[in-house]
């Protein structure tokens, strides 16, 4: 079990060009979350699957992010024209099926937007 | 809608002595699971300790416990024979109900003073 892996950790770009992040869950886990969080705030839910599927997104994911879970593993979560305000950092984290199973959480990945 | 509620953003604790976090939290469901995840530093999320609403008896994990008031909902976080380690940013969170994403508290940064 290698746990939850996010990359890159850290991420500096100019405001208006695109990153992606991905994520890699622990391996028999088939539900991963994406959640935002700034400093000093706890994370904010912002989407998760099910498998492929994506089950449900919030209302913080504007149409300049996407969430991709191809083949049901990795994911990837890209932001589009970045803005100054979508400096934080970006947290993925995997759960067996049932929501009482715990969520492991990655290690983040934090985007500096300049 | 689900809510957690941390009402203390920082509190301090002697190394060996006993801290108590509170956590309340609002939901209409009666079938859910809370956790106590703590943050340190470096940034990771690690669950500490997790709560199944049905079960009238509470977690406990070594120098960590809860006093789960399920009436009250109330969720409180025990920390006995603090240790310079347990340095750390700590958050509550709930998830249950149709929903399977975890919701969580602003948090409560608690420092462990040698």
């Amino acid at each position: 079990d290698t746990g939850v892996s996010q990359d890159p950790r850290h991420k500096i770009t100019k405001r208006g060009q695109n990153v992606t992040f991905r994520c890699d869950p622990i391996s028999e886990h088939n539900r991963l979350y994406w959640y935002r969080q700034t400093l000093g705030q706890g994370p904010e839910f912002l989407t998760y699957f099910q498998n492929e599927a994506q089950l449900e997104k919030s209302r913080l994911l504007s149409d300049r992010f996407s969430a991709e879970r191809p083949k049901g593993s990795f994911s990837t979560l890209e932001i589009q024209r970045t803005e100054q305000g979508d400096s934080a950092m970006y947290l993925c984290a995997s759960s067996l099926t049932s929501s009482g199973n715990t969520i492991y959480f990655g290690e983040g990945s934090w985007l500096t937007v300049v | 809608a689900q809510t957690v509620t941390q009402s203390q953003p920082e509190m301090s604790v002697q190394e060996a002595e006993t801290v108590t976090l509170s956590c309340t939290y609002d939901t209409s469901e009666n079938n859910y699971y809370l956790f106590w995840y703590k943050q340190p530093p470096s940034r990771q999320m690690i669950l500490v300790i997790r709560q199944e609403a049905y079960k009238q008896q509470n977690a406990t994990e070594n120098r960590f416990s809860v006093n789960f008031q399920k009436a009250a909902k109330s969720f409180s976080l025990k920390i006995s024979d603090s240790q310079l380690g347990d340095t750390a940013m700590y958050f509550c969170a709930f998830v249950g109900g149709a929903t399977n994403k975890l919701i969580f508290g602003t948090g409560t940064l608690l420092a462990v003073q040698p």
